[in-house]
């Protein structure tokens, strides 16, 4: 069974303040997709990233990276000089191909970033 | 990218009648489709799976003639809440799917009164 676990629920930092999101998940798998959205406040959902179980590179875009390490079945995101308009809940997600795959999502994570 | 859309946004209805969402995928074909459920401060909880052409296959404690999916072409699928109670108030959000993508919607908030 696959299992995405963000431990954290809420987080509240000050502004230009760096915060790390972590994700671990589970699967057996050797296949599979990693993905975080951002969720703000009117509901809909931004695709932040996406990667692939054979892909270990690390990731920054802007204000943001990624590290992923399978030796710890982590996917955790970091951002960098937080801004008020990152708050939002941030979700981690897990996908396995094939037909009807299901995305599994980890219960999300409150940031706050106060000015 | 692609896009994705639904309708309505928000709706209010009276305990009892029938709600109807519309999932449309705007610039691309879907032969699938997802509909998830999400209750306040809450994650998404997949509620079913669509496929163009046959019937959906429901998630374990998904009532399927109460929650009724309709995948009737490649580019829309209808989740009709039938007989609605105060209980199913929540964000209902669909997603469709390429190869290695899923895309979302924007949500229609649902308020039973």
């Amino acid at each position: 069974a696959q299992k995405v676990t963000q431990a954290q629920t809420e987080i509240s930092v000050v502004e230009k303040e760096d915060v790390t999101l972590d994700c671990v998940y589970e699967t057996r798998d050797t296949t599979y997709y990693l993905f975080w959205y951002k969720q703000p406040p009117s509901g809909e959902l931004v695709f932040l990233i996406r990667r692939n179980s054979f892909d270990e590179q690390n990731e920054i875009s802007g204000r943001y990276s990624w590290n992923f390490q399978k030796s710890t079945s982590s996917f955790n995101f970091t951002i960098t000089a937080s801004q008020v308009v990152d708050s939002a809940v941030y979700f981690c997600a897990l996908l396995d191909p094939g037909a009807n795959s299901k995305l599994t999502f980890g219960k999300g994570i409150t940031l706050s970033v106060r000015p | 990218g692609a896009v994705v859309s639904q309708h309505p946004s928000w709706v209010i209805c009276k305990s009892g009648t029938s709600v109807k969402i519309e999932c449309r995928s705007l610039d691309f074909q879907a032969t699938t489709m997802f509909w998830y459920r999400q209750f306040p401060k809450q994650s998404l909880m997949l509620m079913a799976t669509s496929n163009e052409g046959s019937k959906a296959t429901y998630e374990q404690g998904v009532e399927k003639d109460k929650f009724l999916i309709n995948h009737a072409s490649l580019t829309l699928s209808t989740l009709t809440v039938t007989s609605a109670h105060p209980e199913d108030s929540s964000f209902y959000i669909c997603s469709a799917r390429q190869p290695g993508e899923q895309y979302f919607g924007p949500g229609t908030r649902l308020t039973v009164t």
